[in-house]
């Protein structure tokens, strides 16, 4: 149990486009998602807090504009880079927590961002 | 405010060797949960174990076993008879519950574990 899907893997685009990554919980009900960003060999840094219906709850220093983050469901949550530059290229990985599970974070597998 | 120490950044060990990652951390919450994930090179983060605050009591699963001692705020991790397929990043993470209404988890730096054939 606990599975957390995220699609794409592997995304390519090109310098002023938005990408949108979708996280899903698959076998729980995620009250709250978590996404991160994570730069080689470095630790993870936390983007942001969703809990579903309400607005994401950004950290400091996150642009709210840049990241939009969506909560619609409590299966289903997504991360748009809008305008995407090449500092923006990094590994994005979402977690949820929900239900009896709501003290442990599971972790999706991850998505590779590149900005050409 | 949070916080997780690892010092170890790096460790190789030989296979069958025992390995023990080690684990400090900071908090003034009396109700926490500390976690081990590990991050092999696909990048996904699996979870390991969780404990909470209340409950101090060692784990062994396997190969794997946990020494929580809050005395010395330590959450230590040791494999035991190392094999290949146990090479990755290592975290250490705290969980506490925070204002955002919900528990956010601060994440060591990680330990590379490399277990040489």
């Amino acid at each position: 149990g606990a599975v957390v899907s995220q699609h794409p893997s592997w995304v390519i685009c090109k310098s002023g486009t938005s990408v949108k990554i979708e996280c899903r919980s698959l076998d729980f009900q995620a009250t709250t998602m978590f996404w991160y960003r994570q730069f080689p060999k470095q630790s993870l840094m936390l983007m942001a807090t969703s809990n579903e219906g309400s607005k994401a709850t950004y950290e400091q220093g996150v642009e709210k504009d840049k990241f939009l983050i969506n909560h619609a469901s409590l299966t289903l949550s997504t991360l748009t880079v809008t305008s995407a530059h090449p500092e923006d290229s990094s590994f994005y990985i979402c977690s949820a927590s929900g239900g009896a599970l709501y003290e442990t974070q599971y972790f999706g597998p991850g998505t590779r961002l590149l900005v050409l | 405010a949070q916080k997780v120490t690892q010092a170890q950044t790096e460790i190789s060990v030989v296979e069958k060797e025992d390995v023990t990652l080690d684990c400090v951390y900071e908090t003034r919450d009396t109700t926490y949960y500390l976690f081990w994930y590990k991050q092999p090179p696909s990048g996904e983060l699996v979870f390991l174990i969780r404990r909470n605050s209340f409950d101090e009591q060692n784990e062994i699963s396997g190969r794997y076993s946990w020494n929580f001692q809050k005395s010395t705020s330590s959450f230590n991790f040791t494999i035991t008879a190392s094999q290949v397929v146990d090479s990755a990043v290592y975290f250490c993470a705290l969980s506490a519950f925070s204002g955002a209404g919900s528990y956010q988890l601060t994440f060591g730096k990680g330990t590379k574990l490399s277990v040489i054939p």
